[in-house]
Parts: C-alpha cells; structure tokens; sequence
C-alpha cells in the first residue's frame, strides 16, 4: 500500500533531550515535507527537501533539523525540544517536484514536550 | 500564494449536497485552486484542483468562476464520513518550497 509512515504516533517527552521523529515514503516522491499544528495557528510548513541531501527551511524551522539521506526517509530532529515544540506534526510527500495536488500526507505524530 | 478566505463552519444534511465556498480575489493567472481535507487530526487529503475549468472527480466537483475570484466545492451526496475541516488553497504549480499553505478552513459539519 502506498503510504507515508511516521513514527511514533505519540509521545512523550521532557525538556531538552532530544529525540527524532521518522518518516518514510514507499512511493519513490522526491518531495518531502514536514509541518506542525496548532489550534488557532493551522498546518505551518518547518522544513521541505527537494531531492537527496537537498533540504531547506520552511516557515516555522526554528528548533528543528532534518535530513534526507535517502529518497525514502526524512527525519525531524529536535535536538532539544522544549515545551512550545508541543504540537501535531506531519510528513507529507509528493510524486513531482513541488506538485501541490500529489500530497500524501503520514498519520501524525503528537508531541508533548513537558 | 494568494490569500483565500473561507467561511469558520458550515453544517449540511446527511445526503444533501454540501457546498462550500472559497474566495480567492487576489489570484494570478498561474495560480491553481486546491482543496483538501482533514478529518478529525488525521493528515490532511487531497480532493481535487482546478485552473480555470470545472473539474470532477469520484469525491467532489469544482466550480470556478468565469474570473477566477472565488470557487465552490461540491460534494454531491454528503455522508456522517464527509465531517471535516476543508481548505482551499490557490497555488502555483512550479518548484518552489512550499507549495501548501493551509489557512483556517471550512469545518465542515454533516448531520443525520
């Protein structure tokens, strides 16, 4: 089944260790992207990559990193996750470069940083 | 991206046609309108997009206007599972970085 897979669907966490959320793609999309939700504030893009070892910032980059080592996979790394990280995010890939209307967009993952 | 507005909520009868409007005043000629939805903090789904002419598909219809200023999603027989927020979003479809920029959104409410 094509999809995007991300994990954990939840977690937990506290103040300042880091953690990595994954996210994998079994469609072979070059594009990738990560965003967060917020009540009020809507889906706010953090980082995209147009291909391997191309990434670049989104809206809201501050406090995240990521990588794309391989077509596959692009992580989001919070390196030290603090509280107002607390939020809904998700991975989304397309099948062309920056065609809006390919989205397939992962389950969520919902992080609370305590 | 130009900005589109949309109404907070709407509600619809189970099996009537929900229809839900999107104004888009500032677009460009090179810009798409998108529609997707999100149900209950699932991610969001694409539903369909559309330049300027009408457009179906097997979840929804797309009616633009003759000058582009604002669209309508139609969803012809809407269901308890058609419950969701739906964005509009007017996009161009080049290379840039962030080709989704979702706004507040039309929550969507179907009703028995």
């Amino acid at each position: 089944e094509a999809q995007v897979t991300q994990n954990p669907r939840y977690l937990i966490t506290v103040t300042g260790k880091k953690l990595t959320v994954t996210c994998s793609q079994n469609m072979n999309h070059e594009y990738m992207s990560w965003y967060r939700q917020d009540p009020g504030l809507g889906l706010r893009q953090i980082y995209y990559s147009m291909n391997v070892e191309v990434t670049d910032k989104g809206d809201v980059p501050e406090g995240y990193k990521v990588s794309r080592k391989e077509k596959r996979n692009f992580p989001l790394i919070l390196e030290s996750p603090s509280p107002n990280q607390t939020s809904l995010y998700f991975c989304a890939s397309s099948p062309l470069r920056g065609s809006p209307y390919g989205y397939t967009f992962g389950s969520g993952t919902r992080l609370t940083v305590v | 991206d130009a900005k589109t507005t949309q109404p907070t909520s709407m509600d619809c009868a189970e099996g009537r046609a929900a229809n839900l409007p999107c104004n888009h005043s500032t677009i460009s000629g090179n810009e798409y309108v998108y529609w997707y939805r999100q149900i209950h903090s699932q991610g969001p789904q694409y539903i369909i997009h559309g330049l300027k002419n009408n457009e179906t598909n097997e979840m929804a219809s797309l009616i633009i206007t003759e000058d582009r200023k604002s669209s309508t999603l139609i969803l012809p027989h809407a269901t308890l599972r058609d419950t969701a927020v739906y964005y509009c979003i007017a996009s161009t479809n080049n290379n840039a970085g962030n080709m989704l920029t979702f706004g507040g959104g039309t929550r969507l409410m179907v009703k028995p």
